[in-house]
């Protein structure tokens, strides 16, 4: 069966430090993977999405960017985070039949 | 561009009882709808894909209906437990990668 990590599962960072967090899926081979993040009162907002190794697609110009360095992984960065930054994100993949299924999720807190 | 709005924001039933969920969306050119739970702080369970070809979709307790040329789903849930208590979110796949969802509806079942 399928399974989706994400770690850390909670961070907190200072205004300015870099960002990475790690999405990896088991037991599928080339998954379509995604970036959504989650903020306070707000829906789920889709940031990056991956078709396959090196290949993203960025849904909301902003301070964050996406890479697949291999078939199974997908990492968020930043260079600087601002306050904003902060939320709820979450990894997911899809299923041929369309279906998504997410991560545990990290929770960041700026600071 | 296509909106999702879910109604009611918040629920509280008794135990026991069946409800409705209602899902609503603005561009009818959807593949799919998605049900998903989440408790709080945890990432998001899928519950039911319906595809657009599809009237309804059952699982266990739940069943999740599609009207696309209305632009609504409805999740029913048949005699509630309290460990139903969660935010359920819908979502829906257009044209793109993009899975939209609604802000949720969150349930409480009273013991």
């Amino acid at each position: 069966s399928q399974t989706i990590h994400q770690w850390p599962a909670t961070l907190v960072q200072p205004v300015g430090s870099p960002l990475s967090l790690e999405c990896t899926v088991e037991g599928t081979s080339n998954p379509n993977l995604y970036w959504y993040r989650q903020a306070a009162g707000r829906g789920l907002q889709l940031l990056f999405y991956s078709v396959g190794i090196g290949q993203i697609s960025s849904e909301v110009p902003q301070n964050l960017s996406a890479s697949r360095p291999q078939d199974r992984q997908f990492i968020l960065s930043s260079k600087k985070l601002l306050l904003s930054d902060s939320g709820f994100y979450l990894c997911a993949w899809r299923q041929p039949t369309g279906a998504q299924y997410f991560g545990p999720g990290t929770r960041l807190l700026v600071l | 561009k296509q909106e999702v709005t879910q109604i009611p924001a918040a629920l509280s039933v008794p135990e026991g009882e069946n409800l409705v969920l209602n899902c609503s969306f603005t561009d009818s050119a959807i593949y799919n709808l998605q049900w998903f739970r989440q408790d709080p702080g945890k990432g998001l369970t899928s519950l039911l894909l319906i595809q657009s070809s599809q009237r309804e979709q059952t699982s266990g307790r739940l069943n999740a209906s599609l009207d696309k040329s209305s632009g609504r789903s409805t999740l029913y849930i048949a005699a509630s437990q309290p460990g139903d208590s969660a935010t359920y979110l819908c979502a829906v796949q257009g044209g793109s990668e993009k899975l939209v969802f609604g802000k949720g509806t969150k349930l409480t079942v009273n013991p």
